[in-house]
Parts: structure tokens; sequence; C-alpha cells
């Protein structure tokens, strides 16, 4: 079983207010990525990272940003967010061993009000 | 821009029924993911096929690659309640020095007793 965490795995908010999301694994995987997931749709990369300090955006046009300063932890933040923003967002890793596997999290279910 | 279409998009079947569902595209992939998600879950992988032709199976559920690499069959034997879910395919592309999960919208299959 993988061990990749998220947190809050559900929110409630206001527009406006600055949120985080939470996103560990303790696999000591270098790659992580965040997608967002709505009904009916494709899972969207929205951020990657290949290792401590390295960022990028995903195919999916976000206003979230990311940090990687540990290898082990990839938050995501909303500066400001808005109704638009609602959706599942889903956290996950893989391994440098070529096979792509991804290990997600349980996600974060997140509704702005 | 590649685009993985998955068919059908609900499947409502009775246990012990036979089911098959499929995962298209133009695009030519390295190697295919299928995956199952679970209610309040993130995916899990199920199986990685590489080979043109591939086929592989775990225990009631057979995967098949296309011969041309753009295409991918799941068929399940005597489908189970514990089958229920929303299976996704992802098809593994190389892009921009790295490679890249490219999913489908999955289908979301509910077996009843």
């Amino acid at each position: 079983e993988a061990d990749i965490y998220q947190t809050p795995r559900y929110l409630v908010i206001g527009t406006g207010k600055k949120i985080t999301l939470e996103c560990s694994q303790t696999m000591g995987h270098d790659k992580m990525y965040w997608y967002q997931q709505d009904p009916g749709m494709e899972l969207h990369l929205i951020h990657y990272s290949y290792g401590v300090n390295s960022t990028e955006k995903g195919d999916l046009s976000s206003e979230s940003t990311v940090s990687r300063i540990r290898t082990e932890h990839f938050p995501l933040t909303l500066e400001s967010a808005r109704p638009s923003h609602t959706s599942q967002y889903l956290c996950a890793s893989s391994d440098r061993d070529g096979r792509e596997t991804q290990y997600f999290g349980p996600g974060t279910r997140l509704l702005v009000l | 821009t590649q685009l993985l279409e998955q068919s059908p998009q609900f499947l409502s079947i009775q246990e012990g029924e036979n089911l098959t569902v499929y995962c298209n595209s133009s695009s030519v992939f390295s190697s295919l993911q299928w995956y199952r998600q679970e209610p309040g879950e993130g995916p899990v992988l199920l199986v990685t096929v590489v080979t043109g032709g591939e086929v592989k199976k775990l225990k009631r559920l057979t995967f098949q690659f296309g011969d041309a690499r753009k295409d991918s069959s799941l068929h399940i034997t005597a489908a189970q309640p514990g089958d229920t879910g929303l299976y996704l395919c992802a098809g593994i592309v190389f892009s921009g020095g790295y490679n890249k999960l490219i999913f489908g919208a999955g289908t979301r299959l509910a077996v009843h007793p």
C-alpha cells in the first residue's frame, strides 16, 4: 500500500480565502504531481516536480502555486479561492524506475462558496 | 493534443456478467496503464502494458494493448460487486524531456448483487 497522504480531505471555504492543500509521501519518490479531477472529466495535470526545488506547470492552466522544499512534501496553494476552483485535487508520486507507476493520495475535495 | 477516449462512460450490470471497456486514441503511446478508483480514494494501478498486442491477466481481468499501441481494452469475466469503481486508462508519452501520463475520463462501473 502506498504511503501518500493528503490533508484536508474535505474543505469548504469562502471566496477570497487563501488555502494550502498538503501532500506528503514517505516513499522517497523524486517525482510528485498535482491533478485536478472533475466528475466525468479526465484527470488534468496542473503541477509536477521532479525533485527538490524543481516545479513545473502542467497541461491545465491553474492559478495555484506549488513548492518543493523537501522531497516528501509538495503543498499546493491558492492565494485567493474562487468558486471556479471547486474540484477534487489529487496528489501523486512516482519513482525514477522508468515504470511511471503513480501512487495517488486520497484527494482533497474543495468547495469554494 | 493527445486524447484518450474511454467507452462506455457508464456501465451498470448484474453480478456474474462479463463486460469490456475500451480506451482509444489516435496517438501512439510508449505504454498504457489501467487504474481503478473507488469513491473517496485516489486511483490505484492495476496494470501496465508495454508491447503492442500484449495481453495481461489479473485474476478475472484481462487487459490488451492494441497492435499499434493506440488503444487498449479491459475485459472482466464474471463481474463481482467488488469490481465496482471508476476505471481509468492512462497513456504514457515522452514530452518535453519527461514521461507524461494522459488520462481518459474513465468508465464508471456498477456491479449489482
